[in-house]
């Protein structure tokens, strides 16, 4: 069965440090890949998808970016991190992109 | 853009009662999915609906795609404490790579 890992758990970075967020899945090949942020009390917005290695769509201008350096890999980075860049990160996976996303654990994130 | 109104935000059940949230869209869905979410996890996908009319159940929940393709609903019978969460609703346009979640129902559930 498939399975997505994401890490680490939770997070505290100073204001201006970089940030490095990862994402696997195991059992499937050529997932669609996602990240999304969630605000405290609010759904889910999407920040990135990718549908191959080295394939990456943006959704919103932001300080992040993302990379899908192998099949099964997607990291979420940014060089310097905001107070602005503080929630609660998600990735998900999908077979193809109308089939349903599947999530993984998230990582809190706080900026100090 | 499209937007996706959930109700109700939030809701104290008593313990054996049964609960019903809606999800209403500005546009025609294609799929409609319904996801659980417990305190510092990801969401659980708990049902996928895929064709107008189409009632699903899992266990104790039961979701419907509405006919007019701009609703889905959920029921859950029976609550048990476990039930406690966050539900969000998401739904696709057809064409589109993109799910529209909504803001979420916080369900609490008095023993």
């Amino acid at each position: 069965s498939q399975t997505i890992h994401q890490w680490p758990a939770t997070l505290v970075q100073p204001v201006g440090s970089p940030l490095s967020l990862e994402c696997t899945v195991e059992g499937t090949s050529n997932p669609n890949l996602y990240w999304y942020r969630q605000a405290a009390g609010r759904g889910l917005q999407l920040l990135f998808y990718s549908v191959g290695i080295g394939q990456i769509s943006s959704e919103v201008p932001q300080n992040l970016s993302a990379s899908r350096p192998q099949d099964r890999q997607f990291i979420l980075s940014s060089k310097k991190l905001l107070l602005s860049d503080s929630g609660f990160y998600l990735c998900a996976w999908s077979v193809v992109f109308n089939q349903p996303q599947h999530f993984g654990d998230g990582t809190r994130l706080s900026i100090l | 853009g499209q937007q996706l109104n959930q109700s109700p935000q939030s809701m104290f059940i008593q313990e054996g009662e049964d609960v019903s949230m809606n999800c209403t869209s500005s546009s025609i869905f294609n799929t409609w999915l319904w996801y659980k979410q417990d305190p510092g996890e990801g969401p659980v996908l708990l049902i996928a609906l895929y064709k107008a009319g189409e009632l699903t159940s899992n266990g104790r929940l039961t979701a419907q795609f509405g006919i007019t393709r701009k609703d889905s609903f959920l029921n859950i019978s029976a609550s048990i404490p476990s039930d406690v969460g966050i539900y969000f609703c998401a739904g696709q346009s057809r064409g589109t790579y993109k799910y529209i979640f909504g803001t979420g129902t916080r369900l609490k559930v008095l023993a």
